[in-house]
């Protein structure tokens, strides 16, 4: 079965350092790839996906993702944190053969921006 | 206003308490999603629903019923509530029209306790 792992549950950077959050998928076979933040007391937004295409994906606030499928990886970047950027967030894929289209998260990674 | 509502936004219950969470949505989508979230485990799916006349099980639905009223709405019960189903409940929708590779939207959550 699909599986998405998320390399550390805690990340805690400088404000205007480099923010990454790993990401990595279990299928031999490339899924569609998505990025989400939780901010508190919300649901779940939408940072950006991939389906196809070109592998560097933009998404809003300055986020982007590289997939690479040679290391079944999606991480999450940022050149420079902001203090806004404290959240949690969350990988999650769904399989392109999947008629249910359902979503499998990985368990989250929160990311800390300190002053 | 939200496209995706989800009521109440709390709610603290007794155990054995019957329980519904309600949901609606206004972006017309045709799927509908339960989630619960549990601090270092992520969403994990609870059920979907494809239509009005099409409900699906996810990982864990045990001790969980839903009910698709109309395609905007869709409800999560729990029968006779107990301690350990204390959580963060998301509900979500996606255009399955337009094929697996569609974003999830959610809703700003339901936190149940249940002493």
């Amino acid at each position: 079965a699909q599986s998405v792992t998320q390399l550390g549950s805690h990340v805690s950077v400088s404000e205007g350092a480099l923010v990454l959050l790993r990401c990595n998928y279990s299928s031999s076979v490339p899924p569609y790839l998505f990025w989400y933040v939780q901010y508190p007391n919300q649901g779940l937004q939408l940072l950006l996906k991939y389906t196809t295409g070109a592998t560097l994906v933009k998404g809003i606030n300055g986020f982007e993702a590289e997939f690479k499928k040679s290391e079944t990886s999606f991480h999450l970047t940022k050149p420079s944190a902001h203090m806004s950027d404290a959240a949690e967030y969350f990988c999650a894929v769904s399989d392109q053969g999947d008629s249910s289209y359902k979503l499998i998260f990985g368990s989250g990674t929160r990311l800390l921006v300190r002053p | 206003d939200a496209d995706v509502t989800q009521t109440p936004r709390n709610r603290i219950t007794k155990t054995g308490k019957r329980i519904m969470l309600e949901c609606s949505q206004t972006k017309g989508h045709d799927r509908m999603y339960w989630y619960r979230q549990d601090p270092g485990l992520g969403l994990r799916l609870i059920y979907y629903s494809f239509d009005v006349k099409d409900i699906n099980k996810g990982e864990i639905s045990d001790g969980y019923s839903v009910s698709r009223q109309a395609q905007a709405k869709f409800s999560l019960s729990l029968e006779s509530a107990i301690p350990n189903q204390t959580a963060l409940y998301f509900c979500a929708t996606s255009d399955g029209r337009q094929g697996s590779n569609q974003p999830q939207h959610f809703g700003d959550g339901t936190r149940l306790s249940i002493l």
